[in-house]
């Protein structure tokens, strides 16, 4: 069975400090990766995908993620936090036919 | 384009009684998926529908059913509702469904709030 963790539910960053979310999968042959953000009484939004190629990946809003194989991760970075970019980040693994999601990561970015 | 639109946005209900979600996905969109979403469990999957047709089905109880029309558009119901019903239930919608999630990405709307007391 596929799964993803995410395992820290908090993350508190300074503003304009490097963030880094975390996500490790299980999943059977090559994974599709994702992360999606979602901002309060709001749904999912899409940020980047993982598909295959390039091992970094840049998405939307200043975004990045890295795919390591052997570590089973795909940890969601960004070089300078914005107090704009506190939300909850959820990361996601399609396998077979289902979309797995993590439980999400509420990031806050204090000023 | 318009995107994914979730009707009602909030709701309140009481055990034991039933309730249907409405979602109207962004035009041309066939596949629709829906999602539980708990502070505790995070988004689980509840099922599938492309082109009418149910493709995929998470592990939920047969009280939760839903259905896809002609022109997309899909229902989810859930009868006899327990006090852990209660969560935002999202929608989503995709050109290629989960299948193709390669080169596709899915578009969520923003969810209906259900309460069960």
């Amino acid at each position: 069975a596929q799964s993803v963790a995410q395992p820290e539910d908090q993350v508190n960053v300074a503003e304009g400090n490097p963030l880094t979310v975390k996500c490790t999968y299980s999943v059977s042959g090559n994974p599709y990766l994702f992360w999606y953000v979602q901002y309060p009484n709001r749904g999912l939004q899409f940020l980047l995908k993982y598909i295959t190629g390039d091992n970094l990946v840049k998405g939307s809003y200043g975004f990045e993620a890295e795919f390591n194989k052997s570590q089973t991760s795909f940890h969601l970075k960004k070089p300078s936090a914005l107090v704009s970019d506190s939300a909850l980040y959820f990361c996601a693994v399609k396998g077979n036919e289902k979309l797995t999601f993590g439980t999400g990561t509420r990031l806050t970015i204090i000023p | 384009k318009a995107g994914v639109t979730q009707t009602p946005r909030y709701l309140i209900k009481t055990r034991g009684q039933q309730v249907t979600l409405s979602c109207s996905p962004i035009s041309g969109h066939r596949s629709v998926s829906w999602y539980q979403q708990t502070p505790g469990q995070g988004l689980q999957f509840l099922f599938e529908y492309f082109s009418e047709t149910q493709r995929n089905k998470g592990n939920f109880p047969g009280r939760f059913s839903g259905r896809q029309f002609s022109n997309s558009r899909s229902e989810m119901n859930v009868s006899t509702l327990e006090l852990g019903d209660s969560a935002l239930y999202l929608c989503a919608s995709s050109l290629v469904g989960l299948a193709g999630l390669g080169t596709g990405e899915l578009f969520f709307g923003e969810g209906s709030r259900l309460t069960v007391l």
